[in-house]
C-alpha cells in the first residue's frame, strides 16, 4: 500500500522568507500524481500545486514550487516570499494513476507565519 | 469560483443516533468522494461515487456508513448508528474527471457524544 510521510508536525517562517515543506512516500508504481493542499484554519483544503511522476520537470505554481526527487520518493513544497496567508496547514497527497478515486494523505504540517 | 459547500459545518449527536451529512458538490462534476480526519491524524479515504453509484470504499466504510445522492445537487454520507469514533471533520470532494485534482469542502466537524 502506498503511504505519504510529512516528518515535520510543525514549522515556521518570517514572513517573506522561504520555507521548504517535505515530504516523503513509498510506491512501487512508476506513474502516479502528487498534490499539496492547502487547509486554512476551519476552511476546506485548497489544491497548491500538482506533479506528474513521468514530468520530470517540476512544477510551479507562482510562489509555489516542488522539488520532485523520483528516485528518492521525495516531493517538498517551497514556498518563497511567504505571506501571512499562507499560514495554514499543508497535507501531501499521493494518488496513483490506476485508481483515480482516492488519494492517500500524509498527517500534515501546520506552517506558521511570523510577521 | 465555485465551491463544494458542505452542511452543517458542525454536527453534535448522541451516541446510537443517525446523522446525515450534507454536501453539493460543484455543479459540472461527476465524481464525489467522502473524506474523513479523525483529530490529530490522517484524512482518510472513506468512499468514491461515480454514475449513481459507489466505484469504491475503504475498510472503514462498513454497513453503518451509506452515501446517496438523492437529487441532482446534494451527495450526503449517513451514519446508521454512530459511535464515539466516528467522531471527526468529514470532508466531501468532487471533481470533474476520474483524473483531474479533487476540489473540497470545508468539512462537517461531527461530535458523538
Amino acid at each position: 500500500a502506498q503511504t505519504v510521510t510529512q516528518s515535520q508536525p510543525e514549522m515556521s517562517v518570517q514572513e517573506a522568507e522561504t520555507v521548504t515543506l517535505s515530504c516523503t512516500y513509498d510506491t512501487s508504481e512508476s506513474d502516479y500524481y502528487l498534490f499539496w493542499y492547502k487547509q486554512p484554519p476551519s476552511r476546506q483544503m485548497i489544491l497548491v500545486i500538482r506533479q506528474e511522476a513521468y514530468k520530470q520537470q517540476n512544477a510551479t505554481e507562482n510562489r509555489f514550487s516542488v522539488n520532485f526527487q523520483k528516485a528518492a520518493k521525495s516531493f517538498s513544497l517551497k514556498i518563497s516570499d511567504s505571506q501571512l496567508g499562507d499560514a495554514a496547514m499543508y497535507f501531501c497527497a499521493y494518488r496513483t494513476v490506476y485508481n483515480f478515486n482516492k488519494f492517500y494523505f500524509g498527517s500534515g504540517t501546520k506552517l506558521n507565519v511570523k510577521p | 469560483e465555485p465551491e463544494v459547500t458542505q452542511t452543517p459545518s458542525h454536527q453534535v449527536t448522541q451516541m446510537g443516533q443517525e446523522v446525515i451529512l450534507r454536501c453539493v458538490p460543484i455543479s459540472n462534476h461527476l465524481y464525489f468522494y467522502w473524506y474523513r480526519q479523525i483529530l490529530g491524524q490522517k484524512v482518510e479515504f472513506l468512499v468514491s461515487f461515480y454514475n449513481n453509484e459507489i466505484s469504491e470504499k475503504s475498510e472503514i466504510f462498513d454497513d453503518q456508513f451509506s452515501v446517496e445522492r438523492p437529487d441532482g445537487s446534494n451527495f450526503t454520507l449517513k451514519i446508521r448508528s454512530t459511535k464515539l469514533e466516528d467522531s471527526a471533520m468529514y470532508f466531501c470532494a468532487s471533481s470533474v474527471g476520474g483524473n483531474q485534482p479533487q476540489h473540497f469542502g470545508d468539512g462537517t466537524r461531527l461530535s458523538i457524544l
